[in-house]
C-alpha cells in the first residue's frame, strides 16, 4: 500500500524559514517523480514544484511564486521528499501536500498525503 | 502559463441527477489532464487521468472526456458520496496549472 506521510509544519514568523518532509513506503521511491502542492486556507490547489528521479538527475521544476525561495529535495535511501521553505511569506500559509507522480498512467498525481499546515504569521 | 478555466464554479444538485463539469485549457494539451475529488480536510483523490481514463477503483458513474482545449467530467448519477469540490490539472507543461475548483452541493 502506498503511503506518503508529510510532517515539520508549523507555526512560523514572515522571512523565517521551515523544512518539511514527506516518508513514502509502498512504492519504488527513486523511480519516481515527486511534487509538492500546497493549498490556502479555503482556496484551490496550487503546484508547488517537483523532483525527477535519478534517471532525470534528480533535477527539479518550480512554480514561479516560489522560485528562488524554496528548494526541493530528495534521499532515495530514506524514501524521502523535502522542502525547504525560506523566506517566506504569509501567502505562503497553505497545507502542503507531497504527491506522488504516475509514471504508467500520465505524468499526474496518483497519491498524495495527508498534508501538513504551514502558518506564517507574526 | 496555460491557464485552466473549470466552470461552473459551484452547483447544486439532488441525488441522481447527471452532472457535468467542464475544464478548458489556454492552449492545447493534448490529453495531458486528470480530474480529483477532494472531501473537506482531505487529500485530493485521482478520478481520472489521461483525460478519459478511469481511475482503479472509481466508480463507473464517472466519466472523462475531451482533448486539446476542453475536457469534461461527468457523474452520471450523483450519490451522497460525490458531494465533494473538484479539480482538474494539466500536466503538458509547467507549471504544471489547476482549475479552479467545481464545489458539488446537495440542492
Amino acid at each position: 500500500e502506498v503511503q506518503l506521510v508529510e510532517s515539520g509544519g508549523g507555526l512560523v514568523q514572515p522571512g523565517g524559514s521551515l523544512r518539511l518532509s514527506c516518508a513514502a513506503s509502498g512504492f519504488t521511491f527513486s523511480d519516481h517523480y515527486m511534487d509538492w502542492v500546497r493549498q490556502a486556507p479555503g482556496k484551490g490547489l496550487e503546484w508547488v514544484g517537483r523532483s525527477r528521479n535519478k534517471a532525470m538527475s534528480y533535477t527539479t521544476e518550480y512554480a514561479a511564486s516560489v522560485k528562488g525561495r524554496f528548494t526541493i529535495s530528495r534521499d532515495d535511501s530514506e524514501n524521502s521528499l523535502y522542502l525547504q521553505m525560506n523566506s517566506l511569506r504569509t501567502e505562503d500559509t497553505a497545507v502542503y501536500y507531497c504527491a506522488k507522480v504516475s509514471s504508467v498512467t500520465g505524468y499526474s498525481f496518483d497519491y498524495w498525503g495527508q498534508g501538513t499546515l504551514v502558518t506564517v504569521s507574526s | 502559463d496555460i491557464q485552466m478555466t473549470q466552470s461552473p464554479s459551484s452547483l447544486s444538485a439532488s441525488v441522481g441527477d447527471r452532472v457535468t463539469i467542464t475544464c478548458r485549457a489556454s492552449q492545447g494539451i493534448t490529453n495531458d489532464l486528470a480530474w480529483y475529488q477532494q472531501r473537506p480536510g482531505k487529500a485530493p483523490t485521482r478520478l481520472i487521468y489521461r483525460a478519459s481514463s478511469l481511475q482503479s477503483g472509481v466508480p463507473s458513474r464517472f466519466s472523462g472526456g475531451g482533448s486539446g482545449t476542453e475536457f469534461t467530467l461527468t457523474i452520471s448519477s450523483l450519490q451522497p458520496e460525490d458531494f465533494a469540490t473538484y479539480y482538474c490539472l494539466q500536466h503538458n507543461s509547467y507549471p504544471l496549472t489547476v482549475g479552479g475548483g467545481t464545489k458539488v452541493e446537495i440542492k
